[in-house]
């Protein structure tokens, strides 16, 4: 079955520190894998997007993960934390065989403190 | 434009009411979705219209009818809900069929059935 880990549900980091979530995907098909953010009773805002290109990939608001095939692997880093970047981060994938439908992981809640 | 917009933002209702989320895009989307979201947990898949056609129902329960009346407009109906149904329901719309499209969201509609 096609699925989505995060490894950690929540992370804390001190502000100016560097952010590290990770994110592993089954590997059924070649998969296009995206990273949304979620603030506290709002929608999903979309980071970034691997789709075959580039294997590093940079987003909005200082974020950037690398696609790395031979670990599965689609982490999110970051190198210095602001305390806005607190919120929900849920990594997701789909796949060109099931018409869009988007795959999920659990989510990592991230923590800023001062 | 790359707005989803969702309306009403809040809705409390009780178990016999009956009530409707609206959903709207301009970007030329063809494929939309219905998404329900727990505190703390993804979201999770209900509906997914095609060019205005229901194509994926994940077994949601009939007191939620879903409604595709043009290529623009999502709506879910809502009757005789029970207190477990209350959560943030998630609008989406993508360009299905291309690989790597991502969803865009809307902000929301958090319900509370009463």
């Amino acid at each position: 079955a096609q699925s989505v880990t995060q490894l950690d549900s929540h992370v804390s980091v001190s502000e100016g520190t560097p952010v590290l979530l990770r994110c592993n995907y089954s590997s059924s098909y070649s998969p296009s894998l995206f990273w949304y953010v979620q603030h506290p009773n709002k929608g999903l805002q979309l980071l970034l997007k691997y789709t075959s290109a580039a294997t590093l990939v940079k987003g909005i608001n200082g974020f950037e993960a690398e696609f790395k095939k031979s670990e599965t692997s689609f982490h999110l880093t970051k190198p210095s934390a602001h305390m806005s970047d607190a919120a929900e981060y849920f990594c997701v994938v789909t796949y060109s065989s099931n018409t869009g439908k988007l795959i999920f992981g659990q989510g990592t809640t991230l923590q800023v403190k001062p | 434009d790359t707005e989803v917009t969702q309306t009403p933002k809040h809705l409390v209702m009780g178990m016999t009411n009956k009530k409707s989320l609206k959903c709207e895009q301009h970007m030329g989307h063809r494929a939309m979705y219905w998404y329900k979201q727990k505190a703390k947990k993804p979201p999770e898949l209900m509906f997914v219209y095609s060019y205005e056609k229901l194509s994926i129902n994940e077994s949601v329960p009939s007191r939620f009818s879903p409604e595709c009346p043009n290529s623009s407009l999502l709506n879910l109906h809502l009757h005789a809900l029970q207190p477990e149904d209350s959560a943030l329901y998630l609008c989406a719309s993508s360009q299905q069929g291309r690989e790597g499209t991502e969803a865009f969201f809307g902000q929301g509609t958090r319900l509370t059935v009463v």
